[in-house]
């Protein structure tokens, strides 16, 4: 089966500026995630969402960033304006459901770099 | 909420030596415990996983076993080869936001 799909694979903008980026999840898999992983930490939530709907967006900061999955399939997500501390690799990852502790398929991510 | 640790944050071994590495968890309700290895530049990849109704699992060289009293859980890698140099996360799968919540990881270092 085909896996996680996530572009770009790199991002260079300056700061202030604004970036998205997009996931298309294992397909059937209802359950989707963006996570941040700054260099030589692990794996940050940011936003969960169960079809189109989301269930946790608690760490997600929510005065620049954004994301939304309107169809229940792909994903973006926006940072507007984009700060030096956001430097860091976005993965987007996917499951069958929420609710069950089945594994979590990650995409290649997405290596952003804030100058 | 759930509150993963992980330790070492860094183990080095000699190639053939076994590795260890342990996480602790703080919510009781918590019931399935995945670790994840990153290779540098690359994704995180499912390569062991326990429920809690199990206190010990194993796949050929690496086996993970779970104390629910101390609510601890370890990863085991016997006979250590290059190829398992890699960054290794723990997480706990949390009923109370139905979230996975991680460690920090261990880079873990086979030397030659």
């Amino acid at each position: 089966e085909a896996g996680v799909a996530q572009s770009p694979r790199y991002k260079i903008i300056e700061k202030r500026q604004s970036v998205a980026f997009w996931c298309n999840p294992i397909s059937g898999h209802a359950t989707l995630y963006w996570y941040q992983q700054i260099l030589g930490q692990g794996p940050k939530l940011l936003i969960q969402f169960q079809n189109n709907g989301v269930v946790d967006d608690s760490q997600l900061p929510k005065d620049r960033f954004s994301a939304e999955r309107l169809k229940g399939v792909d994903s973006t997500l926006k940072i507007q304006p984009a700060k030096l501390e956001d430097s860091a690799v976005y993965l987007c990852a996917s499951s069958v459901e929420t609710g069950t502790t089945n594994e979590q398929f990650f995409g290649p991510g997405t290596r952003l770099t804030v100058l | 909420g759930e509150n993963v640790e992980q330790h070492p944050s860094t183990l080095s071994v000699q190639e053939g030596d076994s590795a260890v590495i342990k996480c602790t968890y703080s919510d009781s309700a918590s019931n399935y415990f995945p670790w994840y290895k990153q290779e540098l530049g690359k994704r995180p990849q499912l390569i062991i996983d326990i429920r809690s109704n199990v206190g010990e699992k194993k796949d050929q060289r690496i086996a993970v076993t779970l104390n629910k009293t101390a609510k601890h859980f370890s990863l085991h890698i016997t006979e250590t080869q290059p190829e398992d140099s890699a960054v290794y996360f723990c997480a706990a799968f949390s009923y109370s936001n139905y979230q996975l919540i991680w460690g920090a990881g261990t880079k873990l270092i086979i030397k030659p």
